[in-house]
């Protein structure tokens, strides 16, 4: 089955520190597109990076990269100098075959951020 | 940045009425969805439509729904007969290309309560 797991349902960090939220998923794809989108209590869902796996590079943006391991299946999301704003559930989700619009998403992390 | 619209942000009905939510999708995007949150849950797939046609749809997705694109900017999702269970978060989507290739842009979300 393809799955997305979040194993972390909360975590917290201080302001301007750094913080890991983790994922893992299972798929038999070899090419395929990762995310991770973040929801505000405004409940919104915000794109906030893409990992293409054919790419060994892992993405960033701006505050925002991955740790992105192919053979582990592993996206994990890292914020540096978190901010204020940066308070909200994040999902990681990715399309559940090559063939198919549906993307699977895990069940979230609600990131809590303490000045 | 172009966004996605969705009227309204909360719509209460009676459970064995018809409701219809609203999405203005980015205008030149060309695929588009629809997303349930049911509070404290997984955002799930319901449907994907691409040149006037379903492409693929969940079997959340069953006889009581049905999905429209009545003109060149709106996408409509209609709920025949709503269900207590069908009270959620509903969020449209729009993506450039299918498949999970290109991100989806999430619209802010309707919030359905049935009573």
């Amino acid at each position: 089955a393809q799955t997305v797991t979040q194993s972390q349902p909360e975590m917290s960090v201080q302001e301007a520190e750094t913080v890991t939220l983790s994922c893992t998923y299972d798929t038999s794809e070899s090419d395929y597109y990762l995310f991770w989108y973040k929801q505000p209590p405004s409940r919104q869902m915000i794109l906030v990076i893409r990992q293409e796996a054919y790419k060994q590079q892992n993405a960033t943006e701006n505050r925002f990269s991955v740790n992105f391991q192919k053979a582990a299946k592993s996206f994990s999301l890292k914020i540096s100098d978190s901010q204020l704003g940066d308070a909200a559930m994040y999902f990681c989700a990715y399309p559940l075959r090559r063939n198919t619009d549906k993307l699977i998403f895990g069940t979230g992390t609600r990131l809590q951020v303490f000045p | 940045e172009p966004e996605v619209t969705q009227t309204p942000s909360h719509q209460v009905t009676q459970m064995g009425q018809e409701v219809i939510l609203r999405c203005v999708p980015i205008s030149n995007h060309l695929y588009f969805y629809w997303y349930r949150q049911i509070l404290g849950q997984k955002v799930e797939f319901l449907v994907s439509f691409y040149n006037n046609e379903i492409s693929e749809k969940s079997e959340i997705f069953d006889d009581q729904f049905s999905v429209e694109r009545p003109d060149g900017s709106n996408f409509t999702l209609k709920i025949r007969s709503t269900k207590l269970e069908d009270s959620a978060m509903y969020f449209c989507a729009s993506s450039e290309q299918p498949r999970g290739n290109s991100p989806l842009h999430f619209g802010n979300g309707t919030r359905l309560t049935v009573t």
